[in-house]
């Protein structure tokens, strides 16, 4: 199967930093990236969903301006959480979808997740 | 109202017993369905896909009912290695989005 990975595992700031986050996909080409957060005992939910070369697409409520993603290849997107506060506390997890061997895949890869603590 | 509601549990059952996860979505334009498997701090892992004709993997089986709206896991003769939070999972179309309840929680007892 196809593996994606994340970087860091886990990362603990003080407000008001800047913290960024990798997703890689590691043998195949990710198409399309997505981002997710997850808070404790509650579900994922979907925060932006980006296409390579493309702007990302924000879900209601996700600001985009404090949340900055970048899709620029085929194997890395990142996410960049700008001025952190402890509200933004959180497990980030990204997946992948996309192209292998000429193959398009029609599952979401999940990488191993961010747990992003704000001081 | 939750697009995708799940009985939070938590399930803790004895090793051996069958236990039965329920799940209702309510976009009926919903064309795919999951569930997923999520260890404590870790990232969700596909357990199955779902068909409407119902599937079966081993010990667990998947159940689809489209016109309730409502999707079912079974597992069997549970194992320690079970406890975990299983995730419904639901898809308007391909899995370009993907929509996840909340989980139910499993404990398998010793």
């Amino acid at each position: 199967g196809a593996v994606v990975s994340q970087h860091p595992s886990w990362v603990i700031c003080k407000s008001g930093t800047s913290v960024k986050i990798e997703c890689r996909s590691l043998d195949f080409q990710a198409t399309t990236m997505f981002w997710y957060r997850q808070f404790p005992k509650q579900s994922l939910m979907l925060m932006a969903t980006s296409n390579e070369g493309s702007k990302a697409t924000y879900e209601q409520g996700v600001e985009k301006d404090k949340f900055l993603i970048n899709h620029a290849s085929l194997t890395l997107s990142t996410l960049t959480v700008t001025s952190a506060h402890p509200e933004d506390s959180s497990f980030y997890i990204c997946s992948a979808t996309g192209l292998a061997g000429g193959f398009s895949y029609n599952e979401q890869f999940f990488g191993p997740g961010t747990r992003l603590t704000v001081l | 109202r939750k697009e995708v509601e799940q009985d939070p549990g938590p399930f803790n059952v004895p090793e051996g017993a069958t236990v039965a996860f329920n799940c209702t979505y309510s976009n009926s334009a919903s064309q795919s369905f999951f569930w997923y498997r999520q260890d404590c701090r870790k990232e969700p892992k596909l357990l199955m896909s779902v068909y409407s004709s119902g599937n079966e993997d081993g010990r667990f089986t998947a159940q689809l009912n489209r016109a309730s709206q409502y999707i079912s896991l079974l597992i069997r003769d549970s194992k320690l290695s079970d406890s975990a939070t299983y995730l419904c999972v639901v898809s308007s179309g391909s899995a370009r989005q993907l929509t996840f309840g909340s989980g139910t929680q499993l404990t398998v007892l010793p």
